[in-house]
């Protein structure tokens, strides 16, 4: 059981916007940044967005992350068939001194 | 542009070691600005947390595993390692390296990932 809470699944249709949610408490979330990766399927995860809100270069900026209190949410605006994936939220938790993941959430494109 | 590799045996049987090395290039393991850690997803799963490690050799073993899981750094060999023992069907995973970013931040580079499967 994680620390850390995300719905397990996700969808929407093409150029549609969806949001995954990760839930934590203040040892985790409400204390640190949040990592967000994208694990297409069959590679190594990938990071979308770090420090809350910020994306890599190279990350389109359809993708965007935000946080609020012990709630992070991140946002998939103009929906892709190539954005099928699984989504992790991860921050850092002080109980552990060790990062930690959500639990994933499979997003489909319908 | 930082690369991280995994590399080890492939199949694993029960009871036995799981020895594993991360190789980075475009980076150095000796960067006081980063941690370097495994972490594991088994089939269908998500993702595990295993262990982080210092250049200075400081480390830290999610509590789950910690009685059976060692870390080591190589620093003249630009790698990092991960030793897991007593090995049961359990543990079969892809087993990934990846660079944590300063402290209590995460990971902005992974390796590929190696898939190790634990059977007799």
């Amino acid at each position: 059981q994680s620390v850390v809470t995300q719905p397990p699944s996700a969808s929407g249709t093409p150029g549609q916007r969806v949001t995954i949610s990760c839930s934590g408490s203040s040892s985790n979330i409400g204390s640190h940044y949040v990592y967000w990766y994208q694990q297409l399927p069959g590679t190594a995860p990938k990071l979308l967005i770090y420090r809350n809100d910020q994306r890599p270069s190279g990350v389109p900026d359809r993708f965007s992350g935000s946080k609020s209190g012990t709630s992070a949410s991140l946002a998939i605006s103009g929906l892709r068939s190539e954005d099928e994936a699984d989504y992790y939220c991860g921050p850092w938790d002080d109980s552990l001194s060790a990062p930690v993941f959500g639990g994933g959430t499979k997003l489909t494109v319908l | 542009q930082v690369l991280l590799h995994e590399s080890g045996p492939r199949l694993v049987k029960p009871s036995e070691t799981l020895s594993l090395t991360c190789t980075v290039s475009g980076g150095s393991v000796t960067s006081g600005s980063h941690y370097w850690s495994w972490i594991r997803q088994p089939p269908g799963k998500g993702l595990e947390w295993i262990g982080y490690i210092y250049y200075s050799g400081s480390t830290n073993y999610n509590p789950s595993l910690k009685s059976r899981v060692t870390m080591s750094i190589a620093i003249f060999k630009n790698q990092f390692s991960l030793n897991l023992t007593s090995v049961t069907t359990a543990d079969t995973a892809v087993y990934y390296c990846a660079r944590g970013i300063g402290d209590y931040e995460g990971f902005d580079y992974w390796g590929q990932g190696i898939l190790v499967t634990v059977s007799s």
